[in-house]
Parts: structure tokens; C-alpha cells; sequence
């Protein structure tokens, strides 16, 4: 069991926008940062948001990351077919442990 | 261009040893923290643990405290991670990711990741 709660799947068809969320506690998103990763299938995963909404030079705009209190989320707007893949959001505990969801396969229908 | 490469995965028998290296390029590696992080075949991400850019400072998930060890020669730009009495629970691809900060304490994130390399314990 992860110590970061997201659900397990998420889905969407192209154009629409999707939110993945990420639940975590007061020791892990509510002091830290969090960060969002995208695992393409059979791929390493590839950072896609960090440091709670920021955005690597590279990724598309369509994808942003917002956090409040405990919890976080990951929003895809205009959903393509290529963003099919695996999402994991991420932070450091204040144990000096970091900590991932548990991943949420998106499927664009 | 940051490249990270992974090797020394492969088949070892419950109770063994095995040393897994990821050979960095394309920024100042002593620079920057890093960090191992695992993938059970069909499961999430796990981290494993992380080594301050310096080596000074190493942080390791319960998981396998006592039994990994993590460590960098800078000289080579290569990070190492030993892994002893290896279990069964420890099969999965095994990544090498670059921190964005040189410090663990500044709890930052991974921004760029090797291809993996896969370990298999199994008798």
C-alpha cells in the first residue's frame, strides 16, 4: 500500500480534460513539494510537474499540477492519445523518506 | 544532454549479491544528489535511496536498510548500489535518477532518468 493515495485508473476521451488526484498527510504533501512523473508504456518514467505547478521545458502546457493542504492534483486539458500512460505523483516525507502514489493508468478512449 | 546508464542488473539467487552501477554524463555529476528508485514487474515506483552530491550524506527506504548501499565516485562520475542478501520482494527494474539539488534535505525532485536495469532473484 502507498503511502501517496491516487486512484488506480483514470480515462477520457480526446479533447476532454482529465484530473488525476493524489492524497497524502501533513508529514509528506503538506510540508514538501510534490512532483508528478510520466511512465509511457515500457518506457523509464519522465518528470512531468515539479515543484507543485512548475512545468519542464518540453512539456506541453495542457498539463498542469495544483496542491491544497494534504492533496494534489495533476490536470490534462485537450487529451490526446499519446498522453496514454502511467501517472505517479511524489514527495518527500519529513522522516527524509520519499514517498510515490501508487499510480494511476490513464486511458484515452 | 543528461544522460544516465545503468548496468550490472541480472539473475541472482535469494540470499546473493549484486552490484548495479549508472554511469552519468552531460552535467557536473558532484553537483547534484541521487537517487535509486525500483519497479516490481506490473507494480509503482518505489524509492530505494538517495546519496547527496558530495557522498557525504545517504538515505535508504526500510525496505532494504541494512542490506543496500548506496555510494558515488565522482572522480568517475558513477553512482553505485550494492545490493546484499537479496530477496525475492527485491526483483524489479532498477533505476538511476538525478536529483535537481545537490542536498537530500532540500527535498527536491528527480528530474532525469536512466532506462533501468532489471534484477531477477530467483533460485
Amino acid at each position: 500500500q502507498s503511502v501517496l493515495t491516487q486512484p488506480p485508473s483514470a480515462s477520457g476521451t480526446p479533447g476532454q480534460r482529465v484530473t488525476i488526484s493524489c492524497s497524502g498527510s501533513s508529514s509528506n504533501i503538506g510540508s514538501n513539494y510534490v512532483y508528478w512523473y510520466q511512465q509511457l508504456p515500457g518506457t523509464a518514467p519522465k518528470l512531468l510537474i515539479y515543484r507543485n505547478n512548475q512545468r519542464p521545458s518540453g512539456v506541453p502546457d495542457r498539463f498542469s499540477g495544483s496542491k491544497s493542504g494534504t492533496s494534489a492534483s495533476l490536470a490534462i486539458s485537450g487529451l490526446r492519445s499519446e498522453d496514454e500512460a502511467d501517472y505517479y505523483c511524489a514527495a518527500w516525507d519529513d522522516s527524509l523518506s520519499r514517498v510515490f502514489g501508487g499510480g494511476t493508468k490513464l486511458t484515452v478512449l | 544532454e543528461v544522460q544516465l546508464l545503468e548496468s550490472g542488473g541480472g539473475l541472482v539467487q535469494p540470499g546473493g549479491s549484486l552490484r548495479l552501477s549508472c554511469a552519468a554524463s552531460g552535467f557536473t555529476f558532484s553537483s547534484y544528489a541521487m537517487s535509486w528508485v525500483r519497479q516490481a514487474p506490473g507494480k509503482g515506483l518505489e524509492w530505494v535511496s538517495a546519496i547527496s552530491g558530495s557522498g557525504g550524506s545517504t538515505y535508504y527506504a526500510d525496505s532494504v536498510k541494512g542490506r543496500f548501499t548506496i555510494s558515488r565516485d565522482n572522480s568517475k562520475n558513477t553512482l553505485y548500489l550494492q545490493m546484499n542478501s537479496l530477496r525475492a520482494e527485491d526483483t524489479a527494474v532498477y533505476y538511476c535518477a538525478k536529483e535537481e539539488d545537490s542536498s537530500i534535505a532540500a527535498r527536491r525532485g528527480l528530474d532525469y532518468w536512466g532506462q533501468g536495469t532489471l534484477v531477477t532473484v530467483s533460485s
